[in-house]
């Protein structure tokens, strides 16, 4: 079992820098989430996938923020003309189904300079 | 809408003590999950314990055993002899059966003291 895995583990740029974060569910998971958590708060959902399909995207995804599943298998999520209040911890998470439990990677930390 | 609330945003007892965390939650829903998470500094989310809304019984998992009680909507965690790598965040969490999205509390911070 290798886990979810995310990469880079920690992401600095300047504000208004596009920048993708990419996340490797567990290989039989089809279900995969990303959440943002800021410092000192539980984790607020912002997308899910279901194989390749994108089922439900949170109202704190703005436009600016876009998140793929090709194939069913890694995910990607962008974040176009980042702003300061993008800075957090972005989190992904994989299940095996709707009301499995879901298991988490360690998360990518974007700093916006 | 679904919400959770952690009552206690620190907590801090002496190793091999027992320790309570609290947790409620507000819901129309029929059927839900709730979990316990634990996120140490620097460390990724890692589950806890899960329990299922249409099961009376409360989740033990080791030394974390649950409180449910479905009526008045709590779902406390309890560490047993409580050890030093216990030292982390707690997140409560909420899953409804019409969407799969985990709905959060704030969050406790336990400190285990030597």
């Amino acid at each position: 079992d290798t886990g979810v895995s995310q990469d880079p583990r920690h992401k600095i740029t300047k504000r208004g820098q596009n920048v993708t974060f990419r996340c490797d569910p567990i290989s039989e998971h089809n279900r995969l989430y990303w959440y943002r958590q800021t410092l000192g708060q539980g984790p607020e959902f912002l997308t899910y996938f279901q194989n390749e399909a994108q089922l439900e995207k949170s109202r704190l995804l703005s436009d600016r923020f876009s998140a793929e599943r090709p194939k069913g298998s890694f995910s990607t999520l962008e974040i176009q003309r980042t702003e300061q209040g993008d800075s957090a911890m972005y989190l992904c998470a994989s299940s095996a189904g709707g009301n499995q439990p879901q298991h988490f990677g360690d998360g990518t930390r974007l700093s916006i300079l | 809408a679904q919400t959770v609330t952690q009552s206690q945003p620190e907590m801090s007892v002496q190793e091999a003590e027992t320790v309570t965390l609290s947790c409620t939650y507000d819901t129309s829903e029929s059927n839900y999950y709730l979990f316990w998470y634990k996120q140490p500094p620097s460390r990724q989310m890692i589950l806890v314990i899960r329990q299922e809304a249409y099961k009376q019984q409360n989740a033990t998992e080791n030394r974390f055993s649950v409180n449910f009680q479905k009526a008045a909507k709590s779902f406390s965690l309890k560490i047993s002899d409580s050890q030093l790598g216990d030292t982390a965040m707690y997140f409560c969490a909420f899953m409804g059966d019409s969407n799969y999205q985990l709905i959060w509390g704030a969050g406790t911070k336990l400190i285990i003291k030597p």
